[in-house]
């Protein structure tokens, strides 16, 4: 299947700061990126749809100025979490789609905020 | 408002036995369903995915089968390996415009040696 790497898998930050996590199609192009955040024991839920060249489309609850996304390239989507605070600690998880009808994830972000 | 149901949160399986796992969908206008693995602290890996104009598609072990009528699919996992204990997630979505993935809520495979 296609490939798509996260970076970084894990990290810890100051609350108060701002964490960039990047997404990439490493052998595709994708238009259209897809982020999610899965709490424990819970399912994936959709925070926003990236779509390469324009804004992103945040689902409802979502707070867009907290979570900044840009999709440049056709190839890289980044979400950034800004002023970041302990109930932002979550598993973030990026999905490309390929142009077809499936969708690939990424390896998952482990964000925790002390 | 749940699109995508699946009703069992666990199920455990003798290694070597079929697993069958459920899901249920409420949108008629979903056109294509896929089924994801997942272990902790990782992201989905694609399994086996199925267009709503078919009733069925196998790959290897797995076979996912798609009753439109009902508005439910299964995943059938035959023989079961110790290797496939991990968290299933099945997703609907329409294909036309690149819609979102809407994701049920897993179900937790045990295979038991």
């Amino acid at each position: 299947g296609a490939v798509v790497s996260q970076h970084p898998s894990r990290v810890i930050c100051k609350s108060g700061t701002s964490v960039k996590i990047e997404c990439r199609s490493l052998d595709f192009q994708a238009t259209t990126m897809f982020w999610y955040r899965q709490f424990p024991k819970k399912s994936l839920m959709l925070m926003a749809t990236s779509n390469e060249g324009s804004k992103a489309t945040y689902e409802q609850g979502v707070e867009k100025d907290k979570f900044l996304i840009n999709h440049a390239s056709l190839t890289l989507s980044t979400l950034t979490v800004t002023s970041a605070h302990p109930e932002d600690s979550s598993f973030y998880i990026c999905s490309a789609d390929t142009g077809g009808a499936s969708a690939f994830f990424g390896q998952g972000t482990r964000l925790t905020v002390v | 408002d749940q699109q995508v149901k699946q009703n069992s949160p666990s199920l455990s399986v003798q290694e070597g036995r079929i697993s069958i796992l459920n899901c249920d969908y409420t949108n008629s206008m979903f056109d294509y369903f896929l089924w994801y693995k997942k272990y902790p602290a990782e992201g989905p890996t694609f399994l086996i995915s199925i267009s709503s104009i078919k009733d069925k598609n196998e790959d290897g072990r797995f076979t996912v089968f798609l009753n439109k009528s009902a508005k439910h699919l299964s995943l059938h996992i035959v023989p079961s390996q110790p290797g496939d204990s991990a968290v299933y997630f099945c997703a609907a979505r329409i294909i036309q415009g690149a819609q979102k993935l809407v994701f049920g809520q897993g179900t937790r495979l045990t295979i038991n040696p």
